[in-house]
């Protein structure tokens, strides 16, 4: 199936450990981004990658580091975790294009949540 | 940062009944886009739109774009119980790299 996939679906952690979460589209999408939803589910946009490069970094700690290894890839990895950063982790993608339509369109995987304990 | 002010924040309905929510900024939107989230589930897109004025449907929803560019609305007709969940607005401002900003969303409930 056509998608925009994560790995894992849950995740539980004790404080202060490293931990990595995947997303993977293939969807031919060369923009992707990564959004955390709070308690409440307001989502905030965190990170955006167009063809591997960095184009959006919200005010996040710098113990969030995204990395693309592809256009069909971007990861997020935590470091030193802490619990405010348990929430529920979206990964989306868009395809870019000239047209204002469709290309403005982000679609979203299932979500990780993430426990930190 | 640039807030979206989303209402009602929950409905709680009979079945059969229509819905309305809206979404209201101080600043102007390029685009306007209406998800809706299922528990456990990431973001679905319901209905998009790019133009001033612009009101499409999907099914037994509709959405507008506002006049002014700082609002829209989406109504569902004839609600069923499978239209519950947390319906969310979102805009991209002009020049912000496609970044969305969103509401925070409206929980439907429908009693059957």
């Amino acid at each position: 199936d056509t998608a925009v996939s994560q790995t894992p679906k849950y995740l539980v952690t004790q404080m202060g450990n490293d931990k990595s979460i995947k997303c993977e589209q293939n969807l031919g999408h060369d923009t992707m981004y990564w959004y955390k939803q709070d308690s409440k589910k307001f989502l905030k946009i965190m990170f955006s990658y167009n063809n591997k490069e960095l184009i959006i970094n919200e005010t996040v700690p710098n113990r969030f580091s995204p990395k693309s290894p592809d256009k069909a890839h971007l990861n997020l990895h935590i470091n030193s975790l802490e619990l405010g950063d348990s929430a529920v982790y979206f990964c989306a993608s868009r395809h870019t294009g000239t047209s204002g339509r469709a290309s403005d369109t982000q679609y979203f995987g299932p979500g990780t949540r993430l426990t930190v304990l | 940062g640039q807030q979206l002010n989303q209402s009602p924040q929950s409905m709680f309905i009979q079945e059969g009944e229509d819905v309305s929510m809206n979404c209201t900024s101080s600043s102007i939107f390029n685009t306007w886009l209406w998800y809706k989230q299922d528990p456990g589930e990431g973001p679905v897109l319901l209905i998009a739109l790019y133009k001033a004025g612009e009101l499409t449907s999907n099914g037994r929803l509709t959405a507008q774009f506002g006049i002014t560019r700082k609002d829209s609305f989406l109504n569902i007709s004839a609600s069923i119980p499978s239209d519950v969940g947390i319906y969310f607005c979102a805009g991209q401002l002009p020049g912000s790299n496609y970044k969305l900003t969103f509401g925070k969303g409206t929980l439907l409930t429908v009693n059957p």
